[in-house]
């Protein structure tokens, strides 16, 4: 079974631009989960789509946005971006029952560098 | 607000020298108890799941407990190949129909040969 793929791997943006992340799930996989990983805060979650549909929402600014088609892909856009905004992007897929939740399959991270 | 920390943030052993790393955390409604591995340059894998007190998983060297509050990976006779940041996470209620995952910053172990 192929595993969860992020595209691109790497990102060089200028503030005030804005960025798409692709995040392929794991086949039958209907729950996908977004992350923003930095050495200071660790991970942290900010969105998760079940069914196309936003089912929980981390505190992050409205600038973090996302969507989720109906063959389980997902993506997210950050607009305006800050220097802040550097960092490592992780997405998780998992079949999005409750009882399992944290039974997330990770792919490799998109890193997005802001200058 | 619901709390995971880990400790401690760094961890170095020598081949064969077991230690245990610890996840505390605080959240009402606790759904489950989760530990992942990351490499570097990786995303996490995904280790264990516990959901109750008194309960025990094992892989390998490894081995999650889990207390009322605390949970313990336990690594037996570690490897260099066991280097790696191990992660925590905690499910917990968060309202409505909704439940929410947690992660504390991880441990950085490191196994020397």
């Amino acid at each position: 079974k192929a595993g969860v793929t992020q595209t691109p791997r790497y990102l060089i943006k200028t503030r005030g631009q804005q960025v798409t992340l692709s995040c392929s799930p794991i086949s039958g996989h209907r729950s996908v989960s977004w992350y923003q990983q930095t050495p200071g805060q660790g991970l942290q979650f900010l969105f998760e789509y079940f069914s196309e549909t936003q089912r929980n929402k981390g505190n992050f600014p409205g600038r973090f946005s996302g969507r989720q088609f109906s063959n389980s892909r997902s993506e997210m856009n950050v607009s305006t971006l800050e220097l802040g905004d550097s960092a490592l992007y992780l997405c998780a897929s998992s079949y999005g029952d409750y009882s399992r939740l944290g039974e997330q399959y990770f792919g490799p991270g998109t890193r997005l560098t802001v200058t | 607000e619901d709390q995971v920390t880990q400790s401690p943030e760094a961890l170095r052993l020598q081949e064969g020298e077991s230690s245990s790393l610890n996840c505390s955390y605080t959240v009402s409604g606790l759904r489950g108890l989760f530990w992942y591995r990351q490499d570097p340059g990786k995303g996490p894998e995904f280790l264990f799941t516990l959901y109750s007190a008194g309960e025990e998983k094992e892989k390998e060297r490894l081995k999650a407990t889990l207390t009322k509050k605390e949970s313990f990976l336990h690594i037996t006779a570690p490897k260099p190949e066991d280097s790696a940041t191990y992660l925590c996470a905690v499910q917990a209620y968060s309202g409505g129909s909704n439940y929410k995952l947690t992660f504390g910053k991880g441990t950085l172990l490191t196994v020397n040969p």
